[in-house]
């Protein structure tokens, strides 16, 4: 089955650096890939969604320019969080989708610490 | 907008025990909509999906029915295991985005 690869799975990183997340189709293009931000014990918070070639859409609230988010391939997006901050710390996830009527697929996840 | 409300956990079982998460949607339309569940530490993995009114999706035991008339996708499974402990996500698409549900804990003891 489609398989999406997530990298790193986690990371700890000092306040004020800049941390890139890998999310990757491995066996399908993704024409779509999402990024969601996790609370402890929470729901997924959908953040942005990305398409091969154009700029990423931004839900209400998030900051497009701490979480910056490239696909430049049909097969590869990253997320940047740009100058972290503890409260960025989170668990985020991506999922891709080579068409919704294929479904989508999530990767693994990246436990984000600020410190 | 659309929404999916879930039942609050955490919900303990015991092994064996007979098992029901409640799910309930609004939507304008007719959504497609998914089960999926997450264990600790780890992304989600699809559990299982029905596309339109009075589809049953299933997998590992775990089913649920798309219910229009109730707007409801209960996930059901006739005897849990251990192995079941694990969060679950009650979702609907939304264009081509899905929304999930706050998630429900589930906790099954041996």
């Amino acid at each position: 089955g489609a398989v999406v690869s997530q990298h790193p799975s986690w990371v700890i990183c000092k306040s004020g650096t800049s941390v890139k997340i890998e999310c990757r189709s491995l066996d399908f293009q993704a024409t779509t890939m999402f990024w969601y931000r996790q609370f402890p014990k929470q729901s997924l918070m959908l953040m942005a969604t990305s398409n091969e070639g154009s700029k990423a859409t931004y839900e209400q609230g998030v900051e497009k320019d701490k979480f910056l988010i490239n696909h430049a391939s049909l097969t590869l997006s990253t997320l940047t969080v740009t100058s972290a901050h503890p409260e960025d710390s989170s668990f985020y996830i991506c999922s891709a989708s080579e068409s919704s009527d294929y479904g989508y697929t999530f990767g693994s996840g990246t436990r984000l610490t600020v410190v | 907008g659309d929404s999916v409300t879930q039942m609050e956990g955490p919900v303990t079982l015991s092994e064996e025990a007979f098992l029901t998460i409640n799910c309930t949607y609004t939507a304008t339309g007719y959504p497609s909509l998914f089960w999926y569940v997450q264990y600790p530490g780890e992304g989600l993995q699809l559990l299982l999906k029905a596309t339109k009114a009075d589809d049953k999706g299933s997998n590992k035991g775990f089913e649920a029915t798309y219910r229009k008339e109730t707007t409801s996708f209960h996930l059901e499974k006739g005897s849990v295991q251990v192995s079941d402990s694990a969060v679950y996500f009650c979702a609907l698409l939304y264009g081509n985005k899905l929304v999930f549900g706050a998630g429900t804990i589930l906790r099954v003891k041996s």
